[in-house]
């Protein structure tokens, strides 16, 4: 079974401009959510995607967007990019059934870097 | 959710065990407590989960106490490709993927 895959893994975009980072679920899974992690600090959840939809968000502006994909596959799109959003994006994946371990499983991120 | 209270860095060195105590004073009665593990440059492992008393897995023991407002990470032996960020998190199992992320501890295994 193959593992959560991330693409681009590093990109480097000026303030202002506008990105999409891609994300593969792990086999099976259903559910998609998006994490960002700034240099030294704990990711922090942006939002989580079931069935298509957006059903939880964190503590970020609406320049945040995503979509999932009938494939279970996913977008983080960010607008008017700012310095501050300068970061690791974390895509994790779990199926919405079964039994909750708690486990969530993380690609190995997008590097983003704004100048 | 409850808030988490870690060390921000312990040294260790290899073939020691390492113990790492993580402080969740409100933790509420639906609340797991769970614990990954993070190598620079790549997204977090999970490690273990628990709710109380003991647990143990191939990699590691979780320890809780009767009152569950801590918990300790034990690491039986460890090697230097152990040396990374440990996350304690506490919250419950029904937040889908909505984990929420301390400061985490750095955790140096030296020779």
């Amino acid at each position: 079974e193959t593992g959560v895959t991330q693409s681009p893994t590093h990109l480097i975009k000026t303030r202002g401009q506008q990105v999409t980072l891609r994300c593969s679920s792990q086999s099976g899974h259903n559910t998609v959510s998006w994490y960002q992690q700034a240099l030294g600090q704990g990711p922090q959840f942006i939002f989580q995607y079931y069935r298509e939809e957006e059903n939880g968000r964190g503590n970020f502006p609406p320049r945040f967007s995503g979509l999932q994909f009938p494939n279970y596959s996913s977008e983080l799109n960010v607008n008017a990019l700012e310095l501050d959003d300068s970061a690791l994006y974390l895509c994790a994946s779990r199926p919405w059934t079964g039994p909750n371990t708690g486990e969530l499983f993380f690609g190995e991120g997008s590097r983003l870097t704004v100048l | 959710l409850a808030k988490t209270t870690q060390p921000i860095s312990m040294d260790s060195y290899e073939g020691q065990e390492v113990n790492i105590t993580c402080s969740h004073n409100n933790i509420a009665t639906n609340d797991y407590i769970t614990w990954y593990q993070q190598f620079p440059s790549q997204g977090p492992r999970f490690i273990i989960q628990g709710y109380k008393t003991k647990v143990t897995n191939e990699v590691a023991s979780l320890f809780i106490p009767a009152d569950r407002k801590s918990s300790t990470l034990s690491l039986p032996r460890v090697s230097l490709s152990d040396t990374a960020v440990y996350y304690c998190l506490v919250g419950p199992n029904n937040a889908g993927n909505m984990l929420t992320f301390g400061g985490g501890t750095r955790l140096m295994v030296k020779p």
